[in-house]
């Protein structure tokens, strides 16, 4: 069946340094979506991707899908302790969104 | 009001009793869907309304598991003869047309 695979599962940097998050599909997706959830939060939209190899940035977030629309990735360049929580990828083939395990994201001052 | 709400916000429960989550979505979004996330985990989807269609049920579970919704407006997930393992945070969202808008939260413990 679908699965969405993300990595890595933790991430721990200090304020200042970048990070990044990957996000597999085992099949083509429609679309790609990410989702920050703060400590007892619940998941907030971030954006959406839907064409092949789209690269769009947020200020400090670069979010890009891959060419094959089976892989995406979020860049946080210079960590701030405001970053910290778990982000989601969520991608999509029809109705249904399948959801990456998440990567939490630690920040150390 | 101006997002998703749920109730209750925690529910506490005996193993074997059945439990009622509910859901309000933003007023005049069409799409709905719950998911389940347990401590640490991601978001595991269970089912999806859209408008007036059939419901995809496909991540439910199993049969002690079910939802309703009447029309575009609010939604019910039930849970019959409650397990242990149904323990989590159940959430809602709603949306338009993709970007989903999620509630706070139902957290279940099953005892």
């Amino acid at each position: 069946g679908q699965q969405v695979m993300q990595i890595p599962q933790y991430q721990h940097v200090q304020e200042g340094e970048d990070f990044t998050t990957y996000c597999n599909s085992s099949t083509t997706l429609s679309n790609i979506q990410w989702y920050k959830q703060r400590p007892g939060g619940h998941p907030v939209f971030l954006i959406q991707l839907v064409k092949s190899g789209e690269v769009k940035k947020q200020k400090r977030l670069t979010f890009q899908f891959g060419e094959a629309k089976k892989n995406s990735s979020l860049h946080i360049t210079a960590t701030q302790t405001t970053d910290v929580g778990t982000y989601f990828c969520a991608g999509s083939t029809g109705n249904q969104f399948y959801f990456g395990t998440g990567t939490s994201l630690t920040v150390i001052p | 009001g101006a997002g998703v709400s749920q109730s209750p916000s925690n529910k506490v429960t005996e193993k074997g009793k059945d439990v009622e989550l509910r859901c309000d979505p933003i007023s005049g979004h069409t799409a709905l869907y719950w998911y389940r996330q347990r401590l640490g985990q991601g978001l595991e989807f269970l089912i999806y309304f859209q408008g007036n269609s059939a419901p995809d049920k496909s991540g439910l579970p199993s049969d002690r598991f079910s939802a309703e919704r009447t029309g575009e407006s609010v939604s019910t997930l039930t849970i019959q003869r409650t397990q242990q393992e149904d323990s989590a945070v159940y959430l809602c969202a709603s949306s338009v047309r993709v970007k989903q808008f999620f509630g706070p939260g139902t957290r279940l413990t099953v005892l």
